[in-house]
């Protein structure tokens, strides 16, 4: 089955700077891509996903990239806030072929100091 | 839109008990829902999927008979936690998948927090 692994488990930026997360997976038929993030005790939250036709997506301060060939996809959260403090996941999913389950990567706590 | 609710939010129950949690989607209907478990600063295992009127999926090392799940509605899934024990204490989360649609994004409940005495 998928296989995502998440790098680095822990990330402490000071407010203003860039944080960077890196996940790889394993299947190359994954084709979706998505990027949540957990505040502690709270449900995961979407904040932005990619989609195997795609390179790059952006939304203001967070953008995601995918490199098919690699097997592996990054989020760049740029201009920290001390509100992007939370734990990250990402993950990964086959679709249909797999009952469109998504595997999780294995999480980063990020914390941006004030 | 795209609103998941569970009930409850947190249970404390005596070991051996059984414990039944609901997932609710609120505006939109879910063909498909899939039932997480996280323990303390680890990651969301999938535990099974559920697809509405049918027997649910597990995922390997998930025992069926003691996770019962069902998905009698467009809108409603249930999970049972069967005897539970201390090891089953955990924070249990639900999402759903809307129906019809050819994208995977899940929507996720605020989970439950199970506790076992």
């Amino acid at each position: 089955g998928e296989n995502v692994e998440q790098h680095p488990s822990t990330l402490s930026v000071q407010e203003g700077d860039s944080a960077v997360i890196k996940c790889t997976y394993s299947d190359s038929a994954s084709n979706y891509f998505p990027w949540y993030k957990q505040e502690l005790g709270k449900r995961p939250q979407l904040i932005i996903d990619i989609r195997s036709n795609v390179g790059e997506k952006k939304d203001q301060r967070i953008a995601v990239t995918l490199n098919k060939t690699a097997k592996h996809f990054s989020l760049h959260i740029t201009e920290t806030q001390p509100e992007d403090s939370a734990v990250y996941f990402c993950a990964a999913s086959i679709g249909q072929a797999a009952g469109n389950k998504l595997t999780f990567g294995g999480g980063t706590r990020v914390l941006v100091k004030p | 839109g795209a609103v998941v609710s569970q009930h409850p939010s947190w249970v404390i129950c005596k070991s051996g008990t059984s414990v039944k949690i609901e997932c609710r989607s609120l505006d939109f209907q879910a063909t498909t829902m899939f039932w997480y478990r996280q323990f303390p600063k680890q990651s969301l295992m999938l535990m099974a999927t559920s697809n509405e009127g049918s027997k649910a999926t597990y995922e390997q090392g998930v025992e069926k008979d003691k996770f019962l799940i069902n998905h009698a509605s467009l809108t409603l899934s249930t999970l049972t936690v069967t005897s539970a024990h201390p090891e089953d204490s955990s924070f249990y989360i639900c999402s759903g998948r809307r129906g019809g649609s050819s994208y995977n994004e899940q929507f996720f409940g605020p989970g439950t927090r199970l506790t076992v005495l």
